[in-house]
């Protein structure tokens, strides 16, 4: 069965600060690829997705995931955090026959 | 914008007690899901379904039942409440199988006391 670790449970940083999350599956064939993000008190939103074509996808808020098939790999990035990027992130895969397998999370907390 | 509504957003039951929960979609979705999320286990998928009528276990379907008479409607079914059962539990539905995403409801926390 599809299976997907996220690297950190719990992320710090200043404001301003690079952000970067790992996340990593276990499927080899075609998946699509999410990162959903829970902010404190509301429902799970989407911030970007993968099916096909380039690598490199750009999301709202100013979020960006990259996808490299050989590492299955689809870590998600943000060049300058805000306080209000506080919240729980998950990272999610499908593929033909799996359904949405979600990751543990990460809690990134942005300090003022 | 896709609306999946969950009928509660906070529930306390009673050890024993049959619990419903309930969740309606108003974008004519094939599928719907359950999942529960707890800290550190992310969200865990409890029931599915790809039609009216229709339901497949997830990964952690014990104790828990689902029914789907309708196809904006998905409800989940605790036969007899535990206090493992505790827990945040979240509708969703999607269009297809592949090729999309999965929209959410807000959730529904429930407490088993």
């Amino acid at each position: 069965a599809q299976s997907v670790s996220q690297h950190n449970h719990h992320v710090i940083l200043s404001e301003a600060a690079s952000l970067e999350l790992g996340c990593n599956y276990s499927y080899g064939g075609t998946v699509n690829l999410f990162w959903y993000v829970q902010y404190p008190g509301q429902h799970l939103q989407l911030l970007l997705k993968y099916f096909s074509g380039d690598p490199l996808v750009k999301g709202i808020k100013g979020f960006e995931a990259e996808f490299i098939k050989s590492k299955f790999s689809f870590n998600l990035r943000k060049p300058s955090v805000q306080w209000s990027d506080t919240a729980e992130y998950f990272c999610a895969v499908n593929s033909y026959g799996q359904n949405f397998v979600f990751g543990p999370g990460t809690r990134l907390s942005v300090l003022p | 914008d896709v609306k999946v509504t969950q009928s509660s957003r906070y529930l306390v039951k009673r050890t024993g007690e049959k619990v419903f929960l309930e969740c309606v979609q108003d974008m004519d979705h094939e599928n719907m899901f359950w999942y529960r999320q707890d800290p550190g286990l992310g969200l865990r998928l409890i029931y599915f379904s790809y039609d009216v009528k229709m339901k497949e276990k997830g990964d952690i379907p014990e104790g828990y039942s689902v029914s789907r008479e309708k196809k904006e409607r998905f409800s989940l079914i605790l036969e007899s409440a535990s206090t493992n059962q505790t827990s945040m539990y979240l509708c969703a539905s999607s269009p297809t199988v592949l090729n999309t995403e999965a929209f959410f409801g807000q959730g529904t926390r429930l407490t088993v006391v």
